[in-house]
C-alpha cells in the first residue's frame, strides 16, 4: 500500500539555522499538507498546498516557514532561522482528491530539535 | 477552535468496550478520526460526514450528530492492538482542501 514519506526521520539543529524538511507524498495525491506536534499536545494545521500554491496556512506559519514542491514527487517544508519553539514533530500529508470521502493520510514525522 | 475530546484518558481491560466523544463549537461538516500510536504517525480510522456518508475500517464504528455537533467513535471487544491516543479532526465546508482542526486526543490503554 502506498505510503507517504519522511525524511529524515529526526533533526537536530541549533537556533538559527535554516532547515528543510522533506516528504514524498503518495504518488496520485493531488492535496499536501503540514501538520506539526509539540510533545504531548495535539496534532495542528500548518500549511495545506495545491496546484503548485499555498491554499491555507495557520497563525503558526509566519515568514520564517515555507512550502515548496520542487518536482513532482517532493514536497518540502522549510524553516529560515529555527527557534526553540520550533521543536516538534513535523508530519507530513497528503489527500487523492476534492472527494468528500478522502481523508489525509500522514507520514511518520520528522522530530526536529533545535538546541 | 479546537473540537473537545472525552474522556482524555481511559483504561480498559481486553475485551471490554470503549466510546470516545469529540465535541465542537462550531457546525460540524465532516469529522475524522485516527489513532496514533507513540512516536508514530496518526493512522486514519474513519470518516463521517454531515449527510451521512462514512468510510472507515471494519471493526471501527463511529456516530455523527450533526444538531449535538458531536462524533462518537465506539470500539467494542478491544484488543491490545487498540492501545494509544486518539484523536479526532473536524473539517471545513470547504472540502476541496480542507485543513484539519484536531482535538486534544484521548489516551487509550487496553490491559490484559
Amino acid at each position: 500500500e502506498p505510503e507517504v514519506t519522511q525524511t529524515p526521520s529526526h533533526q537536530v539543529t541549533q537556533m538559527g539555522q535554516e532547515v528543510i524538511l522533506r516528504c514524498v507524498p503518495i504518488s496520485n495525491h493531488l492535496y499536501f499538507y503540514w501538520y506539526r506536534q509539540i510533545l504531548g499536545q495535539k496534532v495542528e494545521f500548518l500549511v495545506s498546498f495545491y496546484n503548485n500554491e499555498i491554499s491555507e496556512k495557520s497563525e503558526i506559519f509566519d515568514d520564517q516557514f515555507s512550502v515548496e514542491r520542487p518536482d513532482g514527487s517532493n514536497f518540502t517544508l522549510k524553516i529560515r532561522s529555527t527557534k526553540l519553539e520550533d521543536s516538534a514533530m513535523y508530519f507530513c500529508a497528503s489527500r487523492k482528491q476534492a472527494n468528500r470521502l478522502d481523508t489525509q493520510y500522514f507520514g511518520p514525522g520528522t522530530r526536529l530539535t533545535v538546541l | 477552535q479546537q473540537p473537545v475530546q472525552s474522556p482524555q484518558a481511559v483504561i480498559l481491560r481486553e475485551g471490554e468496550d470503549a466510546v470516545i466523544n469529540c465535541s465542537s463549537s462550531k457546525a460540524l461538516y465532516s469529522v475524522h478520526w485516527y489513532r496514533q500510536k507513540h512516536g508514530e504517525a496518526p493512522v486514519f480510522l474513519m470518516i463521517l460526514l454531515k449527510g451521512g456518508e462514512q468510510k472507515g475500517h471494519e471493526k471501527i464504528s463511529a456516530s455523527f450528530n450533526e444538531k449535538k455537533q458531536q462524533s462518537s467513535l465506539y470500539l467494542t471487544a478491544s484488543q491490545l492492538s487498540y492501545s494509544g491516543t486518539y484523536f479526532c479532526g473536524t473539517g471545513s465546508p470547504n472540502f476541496g482542501n480542507e485543513k484539519l482542526t484536531f482535538g486534544t486526543g484521548t489516551r487509550l490503554t487496553i490491559i490484559p
